[in-house]
């Protein structure tokens, strides 16, 4: 059974903090990992990795996956109050576009 | 500006009530999907489909089933509701090969079951 674990599961962090969220993952068949930011509505695509070692960026935020040890990273840097969200892991395993999500990391960022 | 609209934001139902949640995307899209997401365990998928009339079970199809008569529209059907499908329901949708980035969700349906 496929399987995507992400930890924290929550975590507190004051504005300025940099702030790196984990998922790992045991899958039969791995095509892509994917990054998504939830705040109170629909979650919103980050970024989409499917080759070791290049990070991807994007403002503040850049993600790299490692396909050897099994886990990817999301770096959130200067955090603001509104990266405040839940940042949801996912991999896509091959069947259509069909995705398995991790339970998700909380980031509250305070003032 | 594209979308995917799921028809209700809240909705609260009687145990055994036979529940719709609907929902329409206007991206043209093949693929169309439902997750519920509870707290600790994440979005879990309980039903996709690739095509008119077609659906697949995902991960959690127990105690639900689908409709999908035209390509925008997917429907969730709870039979016969119970308390513990009390939860957030995301419908997706995305076109077909590479289009993962265009994996787009839904507002969510926040279903209480009393």
């Amino acid at each position: 059974e496929d399987k995507v674990v992400q930890s924290p599961l929550s975590l507190v962090v004051h504005e300025g903090d940099t702030v790196t969220l984990n998922c790992s993952y045991e899958v039969t068949n791995f095509r892509s990992l994917l990054w998504y930011k939830q705040e109170k509505k629909a979650p919103t695509f980050l970024f989409m990795l499917t080759s070791s070692g290049i990070e991807k960026k994007s403002g503040r935020l850049s993600s790299i996956l490692d396909k050897k040890e099994l886990f990817s990273i999301l770096n959130i840097t200067a955090t603001q109050t509104g990266d405040s969200a839940v940042y949801l892991c996912a991999l896509n395993t091959g069947t259509a576009s069909k995705l398995t999500f991790g339970t998700g990391t909380r980031l509250q960022v305070t003032l | 500006d594209v979308k995917v609209t799921q028809s209700s934001r809240y909705l609260v139902k009687r145990t055994g009530e036979k529940v719709f949640l609907e929902c329409v995307q206007d991206m043209d899209h093949e693929n169309m999907f439902w997750y519920r997401q509870d707290p600790g365990l994440g979005l879990r998928l309980i039903y996709f489909s690739y095509d008119v009339k077609m659906k697949e079970k995902g991960d959690i199809p127990e105690g639900y089933s689908v409709s999908r008569e035209k390509k925008e529209r997917f429907s969730l059907i709870l039979e016969s509701a119970s308390t513990n499908q009390t939860s957030m329901y995301l419908c997706a949708s995305s076109p077909p090969g590479q289009g993962l980035w265009g994996y787009t969700f839904g507002s969510g349906t926040r279903l209480t079951v009393v």
